[in-house]
């Protein structure tokens, strides 16, 4: 699986938008990209997931470079509750019988 | 809620004991994986199953093991437990497809395990 580097933290204030930016040098042609979130105490969420230009959905927008190399989370007008820790995740649909490799992730603290 | 249930939500026990937590898939998912959280090691991939069968293994010790059964309920059994098998475990699952590693992966509340 690729590897992916993305900040520890990040802070923001409440209507802001946050890019949260994951770097994945090693990405394979068959790899997809993936985020999600997790909130203290609770299991990770599904926020999305695309393989080249820029997917939105009503959460957030995937932004991805023509090279793959990297990718970028966008939070619009975030708010308190948005605070958590989101991951970056790499791998290929069909990658069968291969677990979520979940990295350290970036913590979002927002404040208001 | 996620449609992924998880018994019991906490545990506490001492060490030396075993203990078995139960996780139930969403209906119609076919993999169900299990992931243990503590603070210094994050979260980590444990097992996967898929249909009933092991699909895969991660950081496992030997001292754990899991089945997933033919109403594809999943349970992990923790045995002779130390005082750093204190943390939160997750199961999650995925499907109905085949288990592919980026399916979206629904994960439980978590039981959360304290060994004294």
């Amino acid at each position: 699986l690729a590897k992916t580097t993305q900040p520890i933290s990040m802070d923001s204030y409440e209507g802001q938008e946050v890019n949260i930016t994951c770097s994945h040098n090693n990405i394979a042609t068959n790899d997809y990209i993936t985020w999600y979130q997790q909130f203290p105490s609770q299991g990770p969420r599904f926020i999305i997931q695309g393989y080249k230009t820029k997917v939105t959905n009503e959460v957030a927008s995937l932004f991805i470079p023509a090279d793959r190399k990297s990718s970028t989370l966008s939070l619009p007008r975030v708010s308190l509750s948005d605070t958590a820790v989101y991951y970056c995740l790499v791998g290929a649909l069909n990658q069968a019988g291969t677990a979520l490799i979940f990295g350290k992730g970036t913590t979002l603290s927002v404040s208001s | 809620d996620s449609g992924v249930t998880q018994t019991p939500k906490h545990l506490i026990t001492a060490t030396g004991q075993r203990v078995t937590l139960r996780c139930s898939p969403r209906s119609g998912d076919l993999s169900v994986y299990w992931y243990q959280q503590s603070l210094d090691q994050g979260l980590q991939f444990l097992i996967q199953y898929y249909n009933g069968e092991e699909r895969a293994k991660g950081n496992i010790l030997e001292r754990f093991s899991a089945q997933q059964f033919p109403d594809l309920h999943s349970e992990l059994n923790l045995s002779s437990l130390e005082l750093g098998d204190s943390a939160l475990y997750f199961c999650a699952s995925s499907g109905p497809l085949a288990g592919f590693s980026q399916e979206t992966q629904y994960f439980g509340p978590g039981t959360r395990l304290l060994v004294l």
